[in-house]
């Protein structure tokens, strides 16, 4: 079974646009991360933000979490073609500390 | 240094046959994890090692699947008995940290496995 659910399932948007996700989740958390991939290739690391924190940002991503309300969103700003992706969040349980769990993800389509 | 490398990439399995699927993890990386995906989906926990031992296995799916790291670096996740269900991505990933849900992930590229 699957944590996370992402929103929308799917996002189509011209470069220079700014691209939003949201992840909801059902437990408790330690974090919650974001994940992204290319076609066919395995997953990489955005970016890894804790219980306790609201807001992170790296590069063009920023992240928020709303632990009261159980989200995440992912803001990418000023996209490229290169950022077509899918995008996956993923949460660190309390009860589990062991593995995370995904959401089905967010597949972005950025074209030129 | 090298990422996290997966062998085969692809693997087609005729009905009840077994397979085999390796994983070597980033060197020095004490945890390592098995997902599967399946097409337009988000990768499914399988099982966990910390080092040598395996912590949690409560993922996967059948006694068919079975996973060993037995000296703590690579991994091979064996499949007996192939069934048309078991077609998916599989996903071998490591982290450098022991309390693994509370680091980032470093996954390999994945094998697909095909089984007709």
């Amino acid at each position: 079974s699957q944590q996370g659910e992402e929103d929308p399932q799917a996002l189509s948007i011209q470069e220079g646009e700014n691209a939003t996700m949201n992840c909801s989740y059902k437990t408790s958390i330690n974090n919650l991360q974001w994940y992204r991939q290319n076609s066919g290739r395995g997953l990489v690391h955005l970016i890894l933000i804790r219980s306790n924190e609201r807001e992170k940002h790296s590069g063009r991503l920023r992240v928020t979490l709303d632990t009261s309300k159980k989200s995440s969103s992912l803001l990418i700003t000023a996209s490229r073609a290169a950022d077509t992706a899918s995008y996956f969040c993923a949460t660190g349980r309390t009860d589990s500390w062991g593995k995370l769990q995904f959401g089905a993800g967010t597949q972005v389509v950025v074209t030129p | 240094g090298a990422g996290v490398s997966q062998s085969p990439r692809y693997k087609v399995a005729k009905r009840g046959q077994d397979v085999a699927l390796r994983c070597d993890p980033i060197s020095g990386h004490v945890s390592l994890f098995w997902y599967q995906q399946a097409l337009g989906q988000g990768p499914e926990f399988l099982t966990y090692f910390q080092n040598e031992a395996q912590l949690d296995k409560s993922g996967l799916p059948s006694d068919r699947f079975f996973a060993e790291r037995p000296e703590g670096s690579v991994s091979t996740l064996k499949i007996q008995r192939t069934q048309q269900e078991d077609s998916a991505v599989y996903l071998c990933a490591s982290s450098l940290l022991s309390r693994a849900n509370n680091s980032p992930l470093h996954f390999g590229n994945g094998t697909r496995l095909t089984v007709t």
